[in-house]
């Protein structure tokens, strides 16, 4: 299957810091990635969806001056949490859609970013 | 009520034995349907994909999908210990946009 990376992949800073993640598709071109966030024992909650070129789209409830999404290419979203706070602590997932050959249009994940604010 | 209901679990099983999944969902928009596997502190990694009902066959893994009930499931014959993770069902519609279920904890005792 398709591979996609995630850097870092643990991250531990003061409140007030800001924290860039990278979501990066290795072995294909992904023109959308999806940002997750998961809490201990819960499922995964999508956050926004990041079209390459374009704004990303936000669900309901995310903040998009807290969680700021960069699509620069077609292989590399970025996820900056500006000026986090404890209750940002969370695990950070992206996925990458690789639509393949139109059949098997699916989505890739990353191992996931383990992000604690103290 | 969730767009998609799954049992959480937890599940626990002797090696060898057939893990039975499902879920639920309510949403007729859904077209496509996946089963992923969790490890503690890991992303999911993809197991099964389908697109229509029916079963779809992957080795030790059978996905089942009844569009009419809204209903799918997985299958893992012949268990491992190395199968114990938490399995998450995900669909989605037109909008690629994946709606996952709570995720089920699978322990397969040696």
């Amino acid at each position: 299957g398709a591979v996609v990376s995630q850097h870092p992949s643990r991250v531990i800073c003061k409140s007030g810091t800001s924290v860039k993640i990278e979501c990066r598709s290795l072995d294909f071109q992904a023109t959308t990635m999806f940002w997750y966030r998961q809490f201990p024992k819960q499922s995964l909650m999508l956050m926004a969806t990041s079209n390459e070129g374009s704004k990303a789209t936000y669900e309901q409830g995310v903040e998009k001056d807290k969680f700021l999404i960069n699509h620069a290419s077609l292989t590399l979203s970025t996820l900056t949490v500006a000026s986090a706070h404890p209750e940002d602590s969370s695990f950070y997932i992206c996925s990458a859609r690789d639509p393949g050959d139109g059949t098997t249009d699916t989505q890739y994940f990353g191992p996931g970013t383990r992000l604690t604010v103290l | 009520q969730k767009e998609v209901e799954q049992d959480p679990g937890p599940l626990s099983v002797p090696e060898g034995a057939i893990v039975s999944l499902n879920c639920t969902y309510s949403n007729s928009a859904f077209q496509y349907f996946m089963w992923y596997r969790q490890y503690s502190r890991k992303g999911p990694e993809l197991l099964m994909y389908t697109y229509s009902s029916g079963n779809k066959e992957d080795g030790r893994f059978t996905a089942q999908v009844d569009k009419s009930s809204k209903y799918i499931s997985l299958f893992i014959r012949d268990s491992q210990p190395s199968d114990s993770a938490t399995y998450l069902c995900a669909m989605s519609a037109n909008d690629y946009k994946l709606s996952f279920g709570a995720g089920t904890t699978v322990t397969v005792r040696a």
